[in-house]
């Protein structure tokens, strides 16, 4: 029973790059969820999405950064023009109906992202 | 509105002795309450959670966390500490009947020692 997978594990851009992370939630949960870690620091909530729709983006930076959770395929977490605060842990979580609910998230392993 | 202090930013222990990691909340609803686990470059775990019932909570790994309403506290406490418990710990808080948008406190690293 595979968990949420996350990819890639790290990544590398220069500034003004793109950045593109993938996640696949686990097998039959429909909620996902991203959070960014910064160094030092607890996870803050980014966007919440179900298949085609994004339910909660409140905590999305308003420029440059972008989420979708497509009918088929993964989910994305797309941010443009990368700048060096952009450098964190990326973390995806997902969830049945009933964790949309109660707060209980299954997370995946991150991707790491440096930003030169 | 809603936020979890975690009182310690670091805790040492050794190794078969008691371990305490503690947590304040502050919600306006009655609330969710989890502790999660991160292993060094890797993903969190799901310790424990709190959702309202019995108000000692018995998790994995020999772990448990007590709700105190009275004190608003949801402490992590483990009898005995292994090697392989060195990890950072999260509090987090979830407002109870709403989608799923966690608070996550700021961590507790907890090292321990032979």
């Amino acid at each position: 029973n595979a968990g949420v997978m996350q990819n890639p594990r790290h990544l590398v851009r220069r500034r003004g790059q793109e950045a593109r992370l993938r996640c696949s939630p686990m097998k039959g949960h429909s909620h996902v969820y991203w959070y960014r870690q910064l160094p030092e620091e607890g996870l803050k909530f980014m966007v919440y999405l179900q298949k085609e729709n994004i339910i909660d983006e409140s905590g999305m930076p308003k420029e440059r950064f972008s989420a979708e959770f497509p009918k088929e395929g993964p989910s994305i977490l797309r941010i443009q023009q990368v700048v060096r605060g952009d450098s964190a842990a990326y973390f995806c979580a997902s969830s049945p109906i009933t964790g949309a609910n109660t707060g209980e998230l299954f997370f995946g392993e991150g991707s790491r992202l440096t930003v030169l | 509105a809603q936020s979890v202090t975690q009182l310690d930013s670091h805790v040492s222990v050794s190794e078969g002795t008691p371990v305490l990691l503690r947590c304040n909340y502050s919600s306006s609803y009655s609330p969710s309450l989890f502790w999660y686990v991160q292993h060094p470059n890797k993903g969190l775990q799901l310790l424990l959670k709190y959702t309202s019932a019995a108000t000692l909570v018995k998790g994995i790994n020999g772990f448990e966390a007590e709700f105190k309403k009275s004190e608003t506290s949801f402490h992590l406490t483990k009898p005995s500490a292994h090697m392989s418990d060195a990890a950072e710990y999260f509090c987090v808080v979830s407002p109870t009947g709403t989608a799923s948008k966690l608070t996550f406190g700021t961590g507790t690293r907890l090292q321990v020692t032979l």
